[in-house]
């Protein structure tokens, strides 16, 4: 149980493009769902938080205009990466919980396979 | 803000020893998580803590919760090639439910 799944596992595109990449919870309904960031041998950096049917929360320093996440339903979260540039190449890793956040006790965040952007 | 910091960030082992990775928190955490990467793959969830001085295992993986809450250590006693990869420690913040990483440790055995 607790799958999730992400789609493209890998992109290419030019400079100037948008891409848009997909989050689905396949077997449970996540409240919540996080955007992370990987560059090469370095941990992972939150960007946004996105509780269903509601405006994603952006960390510090993430561009809201140009990471765009929705999250429609319980089980699917998109993030869009607008007018891509070389700088944005990195590894896009979604994650979904099903608990509230901020619970005594936290709740277990399923991560997906993760999306290696390569901007051109 | 909040962070934790792991050390150490780089480990080279022979198969057959013993690793540990450290974990601390600036703030005391709700609970701490622990993932495993492989290279090129995606973090993988190994285990939750949650109480004050909890000590969990798996087979040869040992998991400890600090009594204060802001520090945790993962053991692997007597190391195989297959445990090489990066281990990440992931505080939750009580106060924003949000997963703060450690910058990993990245365990290399040799056989």
């Amino acid at each position: 149980g607790a799958v999730v799944s992400q789609h493209p596992s890998w992109v290419i595109c030019k400079s100037g493009t948008s891409v848009k990449i997909e989050c689905r919870s396949l077997d449970f309904q996540a409240t919540t769902m996080f955007w992370y960031r990987q560059f090469p041998k370095q941990s992972l950096m939150l960007m946004a938080t996105s509780n269903e049917g509601s405006k994603a929360t952006y960390e510090q320093g993430v561009e809201k205009d140009k990471f765009l996440i929705n999250h429609a339903s319980l089980t699917l979260s998109t993030l869009t990466v607008t007018s891509a540039h070389p700088e944005d190449s990195s590894f896009y890793i979604c994650s979904a919980s099903s608990g509230a956040p901020g619970l005594a006790g936290g709740d277990t965040q399923y991560f997906g396979p993760g999306t290696r952007l390569t901007v051109l | 803000g909040q962070q934790v910091m792991q050390i150490p960030q780089y480990q080279h082992v022979q198969e057959g020893e013993d690793f540990t990775t450290y974990c601390n928190s600036s703030t005391t955490l709700s609970n701490i998580q622990w993932y495993k990467q492989r290279p090129g793959g995606h973090p993988v969830f190994l285990i939750q803590l949650v109480k004050s001085g909890e000590v969990k295992k798996q087979k040869r993986l040992t998991f400890q919760f600090g009594e204060a809450k802001k520090n945790s250590s993962l053991h692997i006693t007597a190391t195989q090639t297959t445990d090489v990869g990066t281990y990440f420690c992931a505080g939750l913040a009580s106060n924003t439910g949000k997963l703060i990483f450690g910058q990993g440790t990245t365990l290399q055995v040799k056989p």
